[in-house]
């Protein structure tokens, strides 16, 4: 089992939808866990932190199930700017690991 | 500002000429790390550091080598570069605890 999984995509979805994410990790001693953004070559960007108890910053919302070891994201009333590649990040003891990422297209 | 610096950002070389890549933060992290990046494969960890002079394997470390002399400073060594070394790689810093890993702009590594 891969340690960081993601459904690669595409999400293509019309402007205003809402889009959920799904991310499941493998390594359960896991201590941390984060949502990235990035745009297409560019470097990518801490879009939250993922928390136990869920947490929420505007039109997104992370969520933790530690039992079922997968995290989510939540994409209310999408953008046309929300279009990027989302990666899942879980940190396992000493290192951070990247999911391969889930592309979202937000269509006009 | 807080940033992570990688020089340079597009390199064209040649089948085994040695090059470094440089990176640098002035954040004061522990934690320092390279990645590649390739269509369909995603991030995967070259090497990383988890403070100076304490270098540990990633996933992908052949053909590369690092060291970390300092603190701010993390370069990637290619000794002999290969064709299936071409890709994107970024370096990214975070402090112990990995509340956050900033990221270089990354470097477009062309070998021929």
């Amino acid at each position: 089992r891969k340690e960081v999984e993601q459904d690669p995509g595409p999400f293509n979805v019309p402007e205003g939808a809402t889009v959920a994410f799904n991310c499941t990790y493998s390594n359960s001693a896991s201590q941390s866990f984060f949502w990235y953004r990035q745009d297409c070559r560019k470097e990518p960007k801490l879009l939250m932190s993922v928390y136990s108890s869920g947490n929420e910053d505007g039109r997104f919302t992370a969520q933790l199930n530690r039992a079922s070891q997968y995290i989510s994201l939540l994409i209310r009333d999408s953008k046309l700017s929300d279009s990027a590649t989302y990666l899942c990040v879980v940190n396992p003891p000493r290192q951070l690991t990247f999911g391969k990422g889930t592309k979202l297209s937000v269509i006009p | 500002e807080a940033q992570v610096t990688q020089n340079p950002r597009y390199l064209i070389t040649v089948t085994g000429k040695k090059l470094t890549v440089t990176c640098s933060q002035n954040m004061n992290h522990e934690y320092m790390s390279w990645y590649r990046q390739d269509p369909g494969l995603g991030l995967r960890q070259i090497y990383y550091s988890m403070n100076v002079e304490v270098t540990d394997k990633g996933d992908v470390p052949e053909g590369y080598k690092v060291s970390r002399k300092e603190k701010r400073n993390f370069p990637l060594i290619l000794e002999s570069p290969s064709p299936n070394q071409t890709s994107l790689y970024f370096c990214a810093s975070s402090p112990l605890g990995h509340t956050e890993a900033f990221f270089g702009q990354g470097t477009r590594l062309t070998v021929v």
